[in-house]
């Protein structure tokens, strides 16, 4: 079974542009988490989609954004990029979130390291 | 203070010792993630778990939740071992995000 793939597996931008970077989950799975690991900086919690809208928000600028398309695949797309933007993004899938006493384990992909020069 | 604190944040030990990470954590939870990262990058999840204590292989993890408290073991440690391991937990509260440790560092030497 596959697992979560992510692309691009390197992705170089200078400030002001825009990226965007893709995520597909395990199959079945309707649950797509990002997350921002920034140098030096622990795994922060981005943006959670579950059966195509965002359902939960970390605390980043409105310029970091996605969406979740129907066949459960995300994409995670930023704005007038900074240079504090540089990091390694990952995705997570799960199946359905669940309720507030339920959690279903996340899966991890390889991520997308992105540079901003 | 960081919902959820690991130490120690660097670790160096000899091929063969047994090591312990610590991750505390001052939310209710109701699941506890224990992950591994290696220099590309790339995430796997080692155990999760909720109460008790897991094993695979040469790692073992426990969890008290009445301390707030988890500790991952891992015996006769190997140079393949080194890599970032991370504490993560879903809080009660959370809305099902992960909530991440800074990660403990372990370098094995041969």
């Amino acid at each position: 079974e596959a697992g979560v793939t992510q692309s691009p597996t390197h992705l170089i931008k200078t400030r002001g542009q825009q990226a965007t970077l893709r995520c597909s989950p395990i199959s079945g799975h309707t649950s797509v988490y990002w997350y921002q690991q920034a140098l030096g900086l622990g795994l922060q919690f981005l943006l959670w989609y579950d059966e195509g809208e965002e359902r939960n928000r970390g605390n980043f600028p409105p310029r970091f954004s996605g969406r979740q398309f129907p066949n459960y695949s995300s994409e995670l797309n930023v704005n007038a990029l900074e240079l504090e933007d540089s990091a390694l993004y990952l995705c997570a899938s799960s199946l359905q979130g669940g309720g507030a006493w339920s959690y279903n384990e996340q899966f991890f992909g390889p991520g997308t390291r992105l540079t901003v020069l | 203070k960081n919902e959820v604190e690991q130490s120690p944040q660097n670790l160096t030990a000899q091929e063969g010792e047994f090591i312990t990470i610590n991750c505390s954590y001052s939310v209710g939870i109701s699941a506890l993630h224990w992950l591994q990262q290696h220099p590309g990058g790339g995430i796997v999840s080692l155990f999760m778990l909720s109460s008790g204590k897991k094993k695979h292989g040469r790692l073992i993890a426990t969890i008290n939740i009445q301390e707030k408290h988890s500790s991952l073991h891992i015996t006769a440690s190997h140079p393949r071992d080194s890599a970032v391991y991370i504490c993560a937990v879903r809080s009660i509260q959370g809305a099902q995000k992960l909530v991440f440790g800074q990660g403990t560092r372990l370098t094995i030497n041969p």
